[in-house]
């Protein structure tokens, strides 16, 4: 049981490159989020699902897509990434609004 | 203002106790969590409480919710060097949106 995992770890990107976050969960859970944290701004909410198939915009979803295309599966994807995009990004999942389990975060550079 | 408010530190003698406050604005918010997070690592969820319950008490960690002036606290008794870190408040709004605070960062004094 791996609970919840993170692809990759680290990036670098160049500023209008693009690539895709990999958030998987083992645990059966409907509900799953992306984040992401910087300096003196906490978490904030990118983009949320609560269940298969279904996706929905969270606080700062501008710049992000996603798709929930598998239960377990949760893709984040940057079409062309800019420097304001460099952050640390945590998913987590939930089997319904109770204990949420984060990954270990994905450490983007965009230069 | 802002839908979830944190102070950003606090500093505690190692023994006593840390209450670490949060007020929230959206009063339909049906969870509200704490979570802890060290160096480097993600989040942990300490507890959490729905929004019908005043206080929720787990071995050191004690959670007071005043729903009517929307405060939200956590109390660690006898803090210890290993309760270092960022603790985030989170409430649960009815669209299941989460949204925390930026964090207290808890410091321990020896």
């Amino acid at each position: 049981n791996a609970g919840v995992t993170q692809t990759p770890k680290f990036r670098v990107l160049k500023t209008g490159q693009s690539m895709t976050l990999l958030c998987a969960q083992d645990m059966n859970h409907e509900y799953m989020y992306w984040y992401r944290q910087d300096p003196g701004m906490g978490l904030r909410l990118i983009h949320y699902s609560v269940g298969e198939g279904t996706t929905a915009k969270g606080e700062v979803p501008d710049g992000y897509n996603v798709s929930r295309l598998k239960k377990q599966n949760f893709l984040l994807g940057l079409e062309s990434a800019a420097p304001s995009q460099t952050s640390v990004y945590f998913c987590a999942s939930s089997y319904a609004a109770g204990e949420q389990y984060f990954g270990p975060g994905t450490r983007l550079t965009v230069t | 203002g802002e839908d979830v408010e944190q102070s950003l530190f606090l500093s505690v003698r190692e023994g006593d106790s840390s209450v670490i406050n949060c007020t929230y604005t959206d009063s339909s918010s049906t969870y509200l969590y704490w979570y802890k997070q060290e160096p480097g690592a993600g989040l942990q969820l300490l507890t959490y409480i729905f929004s019908n319950m005043d206080m929720k008490q787990d071995q050191r960690l004690t959670v007071l919710l005043n729903k009517k002036d929307k405060h939200l606290s956590l109390r660690i008794a006898d803090t210890q060097t290993g309760d270092s870190a960022i603790y985030f408040c989170a409430v649960m709004k009815r669209d299941d949106k989460i949204i925390f605070g930026k964090g207290t960062r808890l410091h321990i004094l020896p």
